[in-house]
């Protein structure tokens, strides 16, 4: 298994351009999300999905949105990128379930100028 | 609404000696998650606690859970520099997405 898979590793965007950030995993998880990782802000939640067709909004969902057409897939879209969403972004998935054990992804590092 | 609150937030401990870093959570649950992340790495799992009075160890690390005190801990035993690292705790509270801590940045000086 590869487990969570997340591309790109790095990405940099000018302000107001849009771009998808992936994030696959290939466990049969039900659940996913979205997290961002700012420094001293630990983990915010973006969006998370429950099932296919399925999503939510978590934390701090402005400014994102995504789908889930696929068990497999959870697709992060940046409709207009600001500085402010500059971050680390990651995937996590589970079995079944938001509150168990997660499976992270490695991770996207995005610059927003 | 859930708060989980790690301290300290920032440790640096010589090696050889024991620390304990600590979770609180404001309601009732009865499962926490401890995970590691190394710098510019991602999250790894490394405990699971599904119960009250819980306990798991893997190598220096023990992690307990006290869903009376609503209180889990992560006891570092003779730290070495290879536990250099954040350490997360995150709180399920049922059907919703789990809550982590801000995380506890460790360094391990010789």
């Amino acid at each position: 298994n590869a487990g969570v898979t997340q591309t790109p590793k790095f990405q940099v965007l000018k302000t107001g351009q849009s771009m998808t950030l992936q994030c696959a995993q290939d466990m049969n998880h039900e659940y996913m999300s979205w997290y961002r990782q700012d420094p001293g802000m630990g983990l915010r939640l973006i969006h998370y999905s429950v099932g296919a067709g399925i999503t939510d909004q978590g934390e701090v969902p402005n400014g994102y949105n995504v789908s889930r057409s696929t068990t497999e897939d959870f697709p992060l879209r940046l409709l207009s990128a600001a500085p402010s969403q500059t971050s680390v972004y990651f995937c996590a998935s589970s079995y079944v379930g938001p509150g168990n054990e997660q499976f992270f992804g490695p991770g996207t590092r995005l610059t927003v100028l | 609404e859930l708060k989980v609150e790690q301290n300290p937030l920032f440790l640096s401990m010589q090696e050889g000696k024991n620390y304990t870093i600590y979770c609180n959570y404001s309601t009732t649950s009865d499962r926490l998650y401890w995970y590691r992340q190394d710098p510019g790495k991602s999250l790894e799992s490394l405990f699971v606690l599904l119960s009250n009075g819980a306990v798991k160890q893997e190598g220096r690390l023990m992690a307990s859970l006290d869903t009376k005190a609503r209180l889990s801990t992560l006891h570092i035993t003779a730290a070495v520099h290879d536990l250099s690292a954040t350490y997360f705790c995150a709180v399920d509270v049922g059907n919703t997405p789990l809550v982590f801590g801000k995380g506890t940045r460790l360094s391990v000086i010789a």
